[in-house]
């Protein structure tokens, strides 16, 4: 069964402008999530989608969004690039998310802001 | 609010000795944890997980954990560490709120490795 595949692997972006990551679940999975890893925050929580919908949101502002389509993929998009952006974006899968549902990550996109 | 603790930030082990890394977590009635590892500009990948019954859980690549209650704590344990063990680990909760598990997981800052010939 091929695993959480993310695309592109690398982006770089300057300020201002905008970004879509897009992840693709392990066949059968039907939900999927986001992080953020930086070097000081660490990993932190950016949302969740499950047959479509946003399930559960992280502290993150308005400028983060995201969608999941009827297959399950799901994208994320970032408005108004800034600096602090810059990070590595994780895509988890999983069967629904919930109780004894371990997430399965991609191997993720570097975004890069200059 | 739940959180994850790593007391340690950077552990250097001799190949072939023994590995613990500590794990400390706060609230949960029936904590999900969870242990990943993320190898240089990779993804991360499970090790194992712990949900209910045996507090003593084996995982992939010769890791085990055990749960312990009194002591919040999930530790992750090798008894011989190979070079190819050099990576980052992460230690996780699943997010209760009230009796439910939101599936969101909960990080702690991770432990880097580092294997000395």
């Amino acid at each position: 069964k091929a695993g959480v595949t993310q695309t592109p692997r690398y982006l770089i972006k300057t300020r201002g402008q905008q970004v879509t990551l897009s992840c693709s679940p392990i066949s059968g999975h039907r939900s999927v999530s986001w992080y953020q890893q930086t070097p000081g925050q660490g990993l932190q929580f950016l949302f969740e989608y499950f047959s479509e919908t946003q399930r559960n949101k992280g502290n993150f502002p308005g400028r983060f969004s995201g969608r999941q389509f009827s297959n399950s993929r799901s994208e994320m998009n970032v408005s108004t690039l800034e600096l602090g952006d810059s990070a590595l974006y994780l895509c988890a899968s999983s069967l629904a998310g919930r109780d004894h549902n371990e997430q399965f990550f991609g191997p993720g996109t570097r975004l890069t802001v200059l | 609010a739940q959180s994850v603790t790593q007391p340690d930030i950077h552990i250097t082990v001799s190949e072939g000795a023994s590995l613990e890394l500590r794990c400390n977590y706060s609230y949960g009635a029936t904590p999900y944890l969870f242990w990943y590892v993320q190898s240089p500009g990779q993804g991360l990948q499970l090790l194992l997980k712990y949900f209910s019954g045996d507090t003593l859980v084996q995982g992939i690549k010769g890791f085990e954990a055990e749960f312990k209650r009194s002591q919040s704590s999930f530790n992750l344990r090798k008894p011989s560490v190979h070079w190819s063990d050099a990576a980052e680990y992460f230690c996780a909760v699943g997010e209760e709120i009230g009796s439910s598990n939101t599936g969101k997981l909960i990080f702690g800052q991770g432990t880097t490795l580092q294997v000395k010939p």
